[in-house]
């Protein structure tokens, strides 16, 4: 079974230009969170998804980010005008019903905004 | 404010010797605490996991505790091996239907010696 997989592996921006990360959760798996986890701390959750719909936003800086899962599988996330505050690795992660409990991490995308 | 705290930061200890990495946690409705394992440039995994109605959970050479009374939970590795040289993340959330929003500690980053 494959794991959830993240692209792109690395990205390097200028401040004020955008970026978008891609997620494809383990098949079959209803529910989909993006986790920000900045050098040497834990993951911090930014936004998860139940199917299409978002559950839950509030840590999702609005102003510039953004994230999407139109059709309950694949997930888009976006930074309109990035900080270097953004620097950080990007981490996709799933849960499927069955597993009440365990989310599954994709490796990440780690992000650097000079 | 911070929901999760864990300690040490770091960590070394010699092949074969115990590993103790130690989390307190504050919010009471709490009831559901996971380990993740993470190795650099990958996602964290899943290594242990305990619910507030029990106060130990083992699997192999890893332990995990749990005291409600205190807020607090510990997870011990024995025979550590060099192979278990990774950061480990205590994190807790509660159980609802409503999703998984877990919390996580800033980590502990563990060296095992040969």
């Amino acid at each position: 079974e494959a794991g959830v997989t993240q692209s792109p592996r690395y990205a390097v921006l200028q401040e004020g230009q955008a970026v978008s990360f891609w997620c494809d959760p383990i098949s079959g798996h209803d529910t989909l969170y993006w986790y920000q986890q900045p050098r040497d701390q834990g993951p911090q959750l930014l936004v998860y998804f139940r199917d299409e719909a978002v559950i839950d936003n509030s840590q999702l800086p609005s102003d510039r980010f953004s994230a999407v899962r139109p059709k309950g599988t694949n997930s888009t996330l976006k930074i309109q005008s990035a900080k270097q505050g953004d620097t950080a690795t990007y981490l996709c992660a799933s849960r499927g019903t069955g597993d009440a409990e365990t989310l599954y991490f994709g490796s990440g995308t780690r992000l650097t905004v000079l | 404010q911070q929901q999760v705290r864990q300690s040490p930061q770091s960590l070394t200890v010699w092949e074969g010797g115990t590993t103790v990495l130690t989390c307190s946690y504050e919010d009471s409705t709490f009831n559901y605490f996971p380990w993740y394992q993470q190795f650099p440039g990958e996602g964290p995994a899943l290594l242990i996991s305990i619910l507030s109605v029990s106060d130990k959970k083992e699997d192999g050479r890893f332990t995990t505790f749990f005291n409600k009374r205190e807020k607090k939970l510990s997870l011990h590795i024995i025979d550590s091996q060099p192979g278990d040289s990774a950061t480990y993340f205590c994190a807790a959330s509660p159980t609802n239907s409503a999703g998984n929003k877990l919390t996580f500690g800033i980590g502990t980053r563990v060296l095992v010696r040969p």
